[in-house]
C-alpha cells in the first residue's frame, strides 16, 4: 500500500493524559498536512510542512499542540494535557510541492477524551 | 479571514435526481479550489479548478468555477446510492496551501 498511513486509528484516552500520532506520507510527497475535523465540519488544518521545515504552525489549536517531522519522512503530531473538547479525528495528507495542489489523505485517526 | 461556505449543508433526493452543489470563497490570493468526497473516512480527490469557466467533468460528475462571482458548483446527474456522501470544497491560496475548507455539503441518494 502505497497511500497515507496514520498509526493508530483510535485512541481512548482519559483526560489529562498525552497523546502521540503517527502519519507516513507518500514517500516521494515533500510537503506533510495536519488537520483536525469533528462531527458536521470540514477539515481544519493545523499545521503542514515542507520536507522537515515547519512552514505554518500559527493555526495550531493552543500550546498543548505539537508537530514534529525531524527526516523529512513521517510526521507526529502530539497532544499534551488532552482535554474532552480534543476529540475529533485528526488526519494527515500530503502532497507534491510542484503538483496540482491536491492533497491525499490518510484514513484518520479518532481521538476520543474521557 | 478566509472563508469558505457551502450550501445546502444537507441534502436529500432520489435516485436519478440531479442536484447541484454550492460553494462560495472568499480568501486571500486565491489560487485554486479543490472538491472531495468524504464517504466515513479519508476525503478524496475529485476536482481542482484554477480557471473561471472552464467545466470539468468525471462521468457524471462535474464542475465550474466562477473567479468573478467567487464560487463554485459540483453538479451530479442521475444520481445513485453510491453518490451518498459528504463533499467537501477547499480553497488554494498562492501559497498553495489548501488551509480553508467548507463544512460540507451532507448528500443522501435513496432508492
Amino acid at each position: 500500500d502505497t497511500g497515507v498511513s496514520q498509526d493508530p486509528r483510535h485512541k481512548i484516552t482519559k483526560r489529562g493524559q498525552n497523546v502521540t500520532f503517527r502519519c507516513d506520507p507518500i514517500s516521494e510527497h515533500n510537503r506533510l498536512y495536519w488537520y483536525r475535523q469533528t462531527l458536521g465540519q470540514g477539515p481544519e488544518f493545523l499545521t503542514y510542512f515542507q520536507n522537515e521545515a515547519q512552514l505554518e504552525k500559527s493555526r495550531l489549536l493552543s500550546d498543548r499542540f505539537s508537530a514534529e517531522r525531524p527526516k523529512g519522512s513521517f510526521s507526529t503530531l502530539e497532544i499534551q494535557r488532552t482535554e474532552q473538547g480534543d476529540s475529533a479525528m485528526y488526519l494527515c495528507a500530503s502532497s507534491l510541492r510542484t503538483g496540482t495542489g491536491e492533497l491525499f489523505f490518510g484514513e484518520g485517526s479518532r481521538l476520543t477524551v474521557l | 479571514e478566509d472563508k469558505v461556505v457551502q450550501s445546502p449543508l444537507s441534502l436529500v433526493v432520489h435516485e436519478g435526481d440531479t442536484v447541484t452543489l454550492n460553494c462560495s470563497y472568499e480568501v486571500t490570493n486565491f489560487r485554486s479550489l479543490l472538491w472531495y468526497k468524504q464517504e466515513k473516512k479519508a476525503p478524496t480527490f475529485l476536482f481542482m479548478l484554477t480557471s473561471s469557466g472552464i467545466e470539468k467533468k468525471s462521468g457524471r460528475l462535474s464542475s465550474i468555477l466562477d473567479k468573478k462571482e467567487l464560487f463554485s458548483i459540483l453538479n451530479i446527474t442521475a444520481t445513485q446510492t453510491g453518490d451518498s456522501a459528504v463533499y467537501l470544497c477547499a480553497a488554494v491560496n498562492s501559497g498553495n496551501t489548501p488551509l480553508v475548507f467548507g463544512k460540507g455539503t451532507r448528500l443522501s441518494v435513496i432508492a
